[in-house]
């Protein structure tokens, strides 16, 4: 049962562009969503997270828009850059007293010059 | 380091030879996990130490998969009788405090491929 879905599975950008990724959660126990960003041979990093008591949360370029009815959530990333070129992924954890992340399949980021 | 640790980074062996994968957390982290990442998928959970809690072995896709944490502190995920399906990444992560949904900060992962 895959409870994180995110699209696209990848995306092509111009530079200076908006990159956006979208993830859909089923588990309503959720109440931590993080992306996480991955280079090639390198381990997933974090580049912002989101709780459900918000709706939006801005770090420089990047903003995660969250939407609680909806149980969706997306990154948005702003003046896209050719070094976010990158695999993103979604997660979210909660719903118990381990914080293990759910991740979605990823979606991979090519920016363009 | 100031990251986690993991090694080794690359291991290939044959198919139904034993494998230990070994990960070294930040220090002062008292939370680890393990996590498979296979080609083209997201990360897939497979364990998680608390400190001197009982681990969360619900991720374990069989019974040829185990782990130990030694002392709080380094972990090693153990394969037995390897099979081709368990070529993968196999990322550790850890974190300070999971109650408060603190980040989990990941190694690089070792490739694992099964000939």
């Amino acid at each position: 049962q895959q409870q994180v879905k995110q699209s696209p599975q990848s995306l092509i950008v111009q530079k200076g562009g908006i990159s956006i990724i979208n993830c859909a959660y089923e588990n309503t126990a959720f109440d931590y969503f993080p992306w996480y960003q991955q280079f090639p041979g390198k381990g997933p990093a974090l580049l912002i997270a989101i709780r459900p008591d918000v709706s939006e949360k801005k770090e420089g370029r990047f903003t995660i828009s969250f939407n609680k009815s909806a149980k969706q959530f997306s990154l948005h990333i702003m003046d896209s850059q050719p070094g976010d070129s990158a695999t993103y992924f979604c997660a979210a954890s909660g719903g118990g007293t381990a914080s293990k992340l759910t991740f979605g399949t990823g979606t991979r980021l090519q920016v363009t010059l | 380091g100031a990251g986690v640790s993991q090694s080794p980074s690359n291991k290939v062996t044959e198919k139904g030879k034993d494998v230990e994968l070994r990960c070294d957390p930040i220090s002062g982290h008292t939370a680890l996990y393990w996590y498979r990442q296979s080609l083209g998928q997201g990360l897939e959970f497979l364990i998680y130490f608390q400190g001197n809690s009982a681990p969360d072995k619900s991720g374990l896709p069989s019974d040829r998969f185990s782990a130990e944490r030694t002392g709080g502190s380094v972990s090693t995920l153990t394969i037995q009788r390897t099979q081709q399906e368990d070529s993968a990444v196999y990322l550790c992560a850890s974190s300070p405090r999971p109650r408060d949904n603190q980040p989990q900060h990941f190694g690089d992962g070792t490739r694992l491929s099964i000939l």
